[in-house]
């Protein structure tokens, strides 16, 4: 089944520098969007990217998405002890409101 | 707006018994989808309603499972009987579509964390 994988599992990073997450998905979509889950809560939105933009901004995120690799990526910038958090990215099977969720990103954030 | 309510939070049970967990949406939207999430598996789709009817329980992994939706502001997913490997932590999100029919965001509530012994 289509599920968006991704990469790294985990990052580490320390306050103040970049974090980048890749999500590779396998089939076309209309749209792709990533979430972050604080531990023991649910997940929240982030951002949505459709499938005919190739890039979007909001705050401090930076999503990217090609869909001839069937990829995206979140930049997070100048991170945060508060951005420590697992990241999602999520893609809908065309035709449907049907979401397939990645395996998330844990990022930790030192301060 | 309280956001997407789910009860209990937390629930510990003994295998072959009945668990319902409920979910109330936020109001006014009109998709509700349940998922479970686990170290194994992620995040998985159960099920998904749409002004109250279910589209797609493909997802529902056995009869076991079940969830209705008798009105636009509650819905219960229920496991009979209950097996110590449906451990998880189940979580009930809500979204409303756009006139357009595009996608919006999901609304996730706080989950329920779900013990079989």
């Amino acid at each position: 089944s289509q599920q968006g994988e991704e990469d790294p599992q985990a990052l580490s990073i320390q306050e103040g520098e970049n974090a980048t997450m890749n999500c590779s998905y396998k089939t076309s979509i209309n749209n792709l969007q990533w979430y972050r889950q604080n531990s023991g809560r649910g997940l929240v939105h982030l951002i949505l990217i459709r499938s005919n933009e190739r890039e979007k901004h909001s705050g401090r995120l930076r999503v990217t998405l090609d869909t001839s690799k069937k990829s995206s990526s979140l930049l997070i910038t100048a991170s945060r002890a508060a951005d420590t958090a697992s990241y999602f990215c999520a893609t809908d099977l065309a035709g449907t409101y049907k979401y397939i969720f990645g395996t998330g990103t844990r990022l930790k954030v030192l301060a | 707006d309280a956001g997407v309510i789910q009860s209990p939070r937390h629930e510990v049970t003994e295998m072959g018994q009945e668990v319902t967990l409920r979910c109330k949406p936020i109001s006014g939207h009109d998709y509700l989808f349940w998922y479970r999430q686990t170290m194994m598996r992620g995040l998985e789709l159960l099920i998904y309603f749409n002004n109250n009817v279910p589209i797609d329980d493909s997802g529902m992994p056995e009869d076991r499972f079940s969830a209705k939706m008798p009105n636009a502001s509650f819905s219960t997913l229920k496991i009979q009987p209950s097996e110590p490997r449906d451990s998880a932590v189940y979580f009930c999100a809500s979204s409303l579509a756009t006139l357009a029919g595009t996608y919006n965001e999901q609304f996730f509530g706080p989950g329920t964390r779900l013990t079989v012994l």
